[in-house]
């Protein structure tokens, strides 16, 4: 009940393409979204995060989507770039004493110049 | 600019050492966290903190145990390494304070136990 699966594991795009990457959570008492980016030898930094009282957000090239009655969100990327080939988490948060973030096992996207 | 700081960026240890991964942040956050990062898994909670002296396990905690004397600092103890503890090993910390539950990473510990 605590996963959240993340899809696909591998994603290829030619620059200029639309990136999709989805996630589906089962525990309700998830109440934040985010996604991270990694690039290689970095920690994961928040690229951006939805809360489930809205069905999307959009910052810049990136959006999220969220349909909260299927419990699946997912991420855009329009107009893929090289720079943006990196490892995606997907995550979900719940406040338990603390607030505890569950991720994905991560997608990596590669972009083809 | 925020920051969290693991003391090392590679490690590599022998199996049955008793090891010490150091993490600081210096945005006094209360949340601090330890992940282990691998292929195809994505990231799995070891241990949490929500507040000095306080832990609670994660995911995956066999194995290991954590000591958090100071708001600043959260430290993963490997008690007798294993060669399945080869790892890259993440620090995370958020605030409670805030709604904005954005957890902000270190540059990761690679550990190889051999």
């Amino acid at each position: 009940q605590q996963q959240v699966k993340q899809s696909p594991q591998s994603l290829i795009v030619q620059k200029g393409g639309i990136s999709i990457i989805n996630c589906a959570y089962e525990n309700t008492a998830f109440d934040y979204f985010p996604w991270y980016q990694q690039f290689p030898g970095k920690g994961p930094a928040l690229l951006i995060a939805i809360r489930p009282d809205v069905s999307e957000k959009k910052e810049g090239r990136f959006t999220i989507s969220f349909n909260k009655s299927a419990k699946q969100f997912s991420l855009h990327i329009m107009d893929s770039q090289p720079g943006d080939s990196a490892t995606y988490f997907c995550a979900a948060s719940y406040y338990t004493g603390g607030f505890k973030t569950i991720f994905g096992a991560g997608t990596r996207l590669f972009v083809k110049a | 600019d925020v920051k969290v700081t693991q003391s090392s960026r590679y490690l590599v240890k022998r199996t049955g050492e008793k090891v010490f991964l150091e993490c600081v942040q210096d945005m006094d956050h209360e949340n601090m966290f330890w992940y282990r990062q691998d292929p195809g898994l994505g990231l799995r909670l070891i241990y949490f903190s929500y507040d000095v002296k306080m832990k609670e396990k994660g995911d995956i905690p066999e194995g290991y145990s954590v000591s958090r004397e100071k708001k600043e600092r959260f430290s993963l103890i490997l008690e007798s390494a294993s060669t399945n503890q080869t790892s890259m090993y993440l620090c995370a910390s958020s605030s409670y304070r805030v709604a904005n539950t954005e957890a902000f990473f270190g540059q990761g510990t690679r550990l190889t136990v051999v």
